[in-house]
């Protein structure tokens, strides 16, 4: 069983919906969690990222962890299609900027306008 | 603007051959990394590097090398070339404590 487990989608949406893309984790001591954006073509980039249990809002973007269940959530308000990309999770048990940064899969999202 | 360049973008080669895939940044962050992304495994860690002269292995360090001479440059060799290596290789780097990765934009590598 992976650390890290995503669901690959792939995700379509209508223009405008509200978008939900989940991560679950096995490893407890996971204190860091991150969100990844890629473009097709592209290396990753940084969306968002939170510390420990909570949620933390970033204009349309707002991401949730749930450490009791293991459970970390992304949510996109009002989709663009220039929100059509895969999003990855990532999780460190120490410092996100380091080897120790665990990736899931990833999830393919297409905005359909 | 500081960035993170990786060439080539595109790479064929033969099985057996060596091959040098090149990372450069601007940024002069210490830690720098190589991962490989595979469609049903996400990114894993190949090799890594917090300075000058200091290399580390990854999860799937196995039939790769690297060095790091300066601040700025990590390549990444492939000994022997692989089939199982066709891949696309991304590198990243950071400053280090609780600082993001930022990524370049991939060599898309195929071994025939």
């Amino acid at each position: 069983q992976k650390e890290v487990e995503q669901d690959p989608g792939p995700l379509s949406v209508p223009e405008g919906a509200i978008v939900s893309l989940n991560c679950t984790y096995s490893n407890s001591a996971f204190q860091y969690f991150m969100w990844y954006r890629q473009y097709s073509r592209k290396g990753p980039e940084l969306l968002m990222y939170t510390y420990s249990s909570g949620n933390k809002e970033d204009g349309r973007f707002t991401a949730q962890v749930d450490k009791s269940s293991k459970y970390i959530s992304l949510f996109i308000r009002d989709s663009q299609p220039s929100d059509s990309a895969t999003y990855l999770c990532a999780m460190s048990s120490t410092n996100f900027g380091n080897e120790k940064l665990t990736f899931g899969t990833g999830t393919r999202l297409t905005i359909i306008p | 603007d500081a960035e993170i360049t990786q060439s080539p973008r595109h790479k064929i080669t033969e099985t057996g051959r060596q091959v040098t895939l090149a990372c450069h940044q601007t940024w002069n962050h210490n830690n720098m990394f190589w991962y490989r992304q595979d469609l049903g495994h996400g990114l894993r860690l190949i090799h890594y590097s917090y300075g000058v002269h200091d290399t580390n292995k990854g999860e799937v360090s196995d039939g790769y090398s690297v060095s790091r001479s300066n601040t700025e440059d990590l390549p990444l060799t492939l000994e022997s070339a692989a089939s199982s290596q066709t891949s696309v290789y991304f590198c990243a780097s950071s400053t280090g404590l609780n600082s993001p990765l930022h990524f370049g934009n991939g060599t898309r590598l195929t071994v025939t």
